[in-house]
Formats: structure tokens, sequence, C-alpha cells
């Protein structure tokens, strides 16, 4: 079936580095995939999206790109701050009728000033 | 911007109670969604409901789950009699589309 993976956590980085989190997919078809950030004591939030192969999407100085060769959707930033600090979900959309998403496991991103 | 809302935030319960998780989604949306996550696991897809109909649910959502829309608002998620393992943070879902779902704040359910 449809899975999503991506790389373990904790992730900790300095104030201002670059961020990359990998997250490989195992899908039939052609799903549109997501990067979802959850903060601490909130819910999920839609941070980016992609629905094709080529497609980059972006949102608050995040990108990830859609490589349908390497089946991978990497998320990454070039200089992240404290805020950014959070829970970051990759997920596809199973489409069929309605769409349910499959999540990967999650990695929490620590930013130190 | 509107957002999709979920209450109570935190419920505790004993074994075996009823428990029944509510939801406004974004109010013109037409699919919604129920997932889990577990302490420390994935996020889990539970089942999905369009046109006043489930339109499919997860091996998770046995017999004990339930989902209504009782008016043109809420979206509830009903569980019968809870066990332990139902210990889990709850997020509501919505979507114009069935494409990009928007997710409530969750409830955290936890059952003695």
């Amino acid at each position: 079936g449809n899975s999503v993976t991506q790389m373990e956590g904790p992730v900790t980085l300095s104030e201002e580095a670059f961020l990359t989190i990998n997250c490989t997919y195992t899908a039939t078809g052609y799903p549109s995939l997501f990067w979802y950030v959850q903060y601490p004591g909130e819910g999920l939030q839609l941070l980016l999206k992609a629905t094709k192969a080529d497609d980059k999407g972006s949102n608050k100085g995040f990108e990830a790109t859609y490589r349908k060769e390497t089946t991978s959707f990497h998320l990454e930033k070039g200089s992240v701050q404290v805020s950014d600090s959070a829970v970051y979900f990759c997920a596809l959309s199973d489409g069929g009728n309605t769409g349910k998403l499959i999540f990967g496991q999650g990695t929490t991103l620590q930013v130190k000033p | 911007e509107p957002e999709v809302t979920q209450t109570p935030s935190h419920q505790v319960t004993q074994m075996g109670q009823e428990v029944i998780l509510r939801c406004v989604p974004i109010s013109n949306h037409l699919y919604f969604y129920w997932y889990r996550q577990i302490l420390g696991q994935k996020v889990e897809f539970l089942v999905s409901f369009y046109n006043n109909e489930i339109s499919e649910k997860s091996e998770i959502f046995d017999d004990q789950f339930s989902v209504e829309r009782p008016d043109g608002s809420n979206f509830t998620l009903k569980i019968r009699s809870t066990k332990l393992e139902d210990s889990a943070m709850y997020f509501c879902a919505s979507s114009v589309t069935g494409e990009t779902q928007y997710f409530g704040p969750g409830t955290r359910l936890l059952v003695l």
C-alpha cells in the first residue's frame, strides 16, 4: 500500500542554518504531496503542497519539490528561525473518492538561538 | 481566516464510557475527516464523510466508532465504549474538494 517515510529526528540546528528534512514515498499513481507543521500545543497546519511531478510548493521560506524519479518531497529552508521549532509531517493524498492522507512519522525540529 | 474548531480540547473518561468529540468544519467545505495520533506515533486516518455518508473508513474504525453530521455545521465522532488504547489526540479535518485538508487543533482523549 501507499506509505511515507521521513528522516528520523530530532533535528537540532542553530538559528540561520540550512534545513533539509527528507521525505520519500511509495504510491501507485500520482498522489498529491503535502507538508504539515505542528507547533507545540497546536494542531496540524498546512505548510505547502505539490500536486504533480516537478511542482515546487513554497510557503514562509520553506520549499519542497515533487520528484517523481526519486519518489521524494524533501523540505528545505535556507535560514531557520527559533520560531520554526515544531514537528513537521510529510503526507500524501491517497486519491480515490476522498483523498485520505497518509502521514510520515513526523520529524521534530529544534532551532537554538 | 476560517478555521476548523474542535471541542473539547481535552477529555478524560473511564474505560467503557461513551464519548462524543465535536468538530465544526469550515463552512463551505464538503468533505470531512477524522484522524488520530497515539502519543509518539503517526497520524492515522480513521474515516471520511461526504454527502451525509461515510465514504471510506480504516480498519481502526470498527463498530465502536460512528460519525454524524447532525446539523449543517457540526461533525461528531462517537466512541461507544472506550478502551485504554483509544487514548490519543483526535483531529478533525475538512476540505472543499477532497484534496487539500485543513485540520482542527485536536481533542486529547485520555481513557483511564
